[in-house]
């Protein structure tokens, strides 16, 4: 089946600093992917959409400069919390979606802390 | 606009207990319909899909039947088990290709 990963699983980080998560098809090409956040006991709140080799196309209310989205090629994109406050913290869940397959695989999540 | 609604948790039921975890829809068109799980600490699995009136999804005795007539898709289980303690999303995508919109999710508790 497709399976789509990401690293770190979990990550823990300094106010101010920046934050790279890695999201990876690893058995498909992915030409969109999605990036996800969920705040505790709550919905997943799409950030933005990403096409390989094009600019995400980023949700109402979220900060393209805060949220760096590079999806550089068929099998990976990355999200980059720049400048991390601890209001950010939060679970990011990437997932993929290919042009033969009509659904999305979810990545098994992020879990980023900001002290 | 499209929009999904989920009955609130958590559930908690007892062990072979039946469940149905209620979900309603608005949309134009003919979305495809989906049940995702997901398990504490993890991403989303799919559980089942259905894609036009009167599908039926069904995996791992989990079923969900696409009613146009009452806008609906509710999940059920005829014996849960204490693995089955988990978040569950209803989610529909418009057409083809488009964005999966989820309801809130219901957090079920199944206790031995």
């Amino acid at each position: 089946g497709a399976v789509v990963s990401q690293h770190p699983s979990w990550v823990i980080c300094k106010s101010g600093t920046s934050v790279k998560i890695e999201c990876r098809s690893l058995d498909f090409q992915a030409t969109t992917m999605f990036w996800y956040r969920q705040f505790p006991k709550q919905s997943l709140m799409l950030m933005a959409t990403s096409n390989e080799g094009s600019k995400a196309t980023y949700e109402q209310g979220v900060e393209k400069d805060k949220f760096l989205i590079n999806h550089a090629s068929l099998t990976l994109s990355t999200l980059t919390v720049t400048s991390a406050h601890p209001e950010d913290s939060s679970f990011y869940i990437c997932s993929a979606r290919a042009s033969e397959y009509n659904e999305q695989f979810f990545g098994p999540g992020t879990r980023l802390t900001v002290l | 606009g499209n929009s999904v609604t989920q009955m609130e948790g958590p559930v908690t039921l007892s062990e072979e207990a039946f469940l149905t975890i209620n979900c309603t829809y608005t949309a134009t068109g003919y979305p495809s319909l989906f049940w995702y799980v997901q398990y504490p600490g993890e991403g989303l699995q799919l559980l089942l899909k259905a894609t036009k009136a009167d599908d039926k999804g069904s995996n791992k005795g989990f079923e969900a039947t696409y009613r146009k007539e009452t806008t609906s898709f509710h999940l059920e289980k005829g014996s849960v088990q204490v693995s089955d303690s988990a978040v569950y999303f209803c989610a529909l995508r418009p057409n083809q290709g488009g964005k999966l919109i989820f309801g809130q999710g219901t957090e079920l508790s199944v206790k031995p």
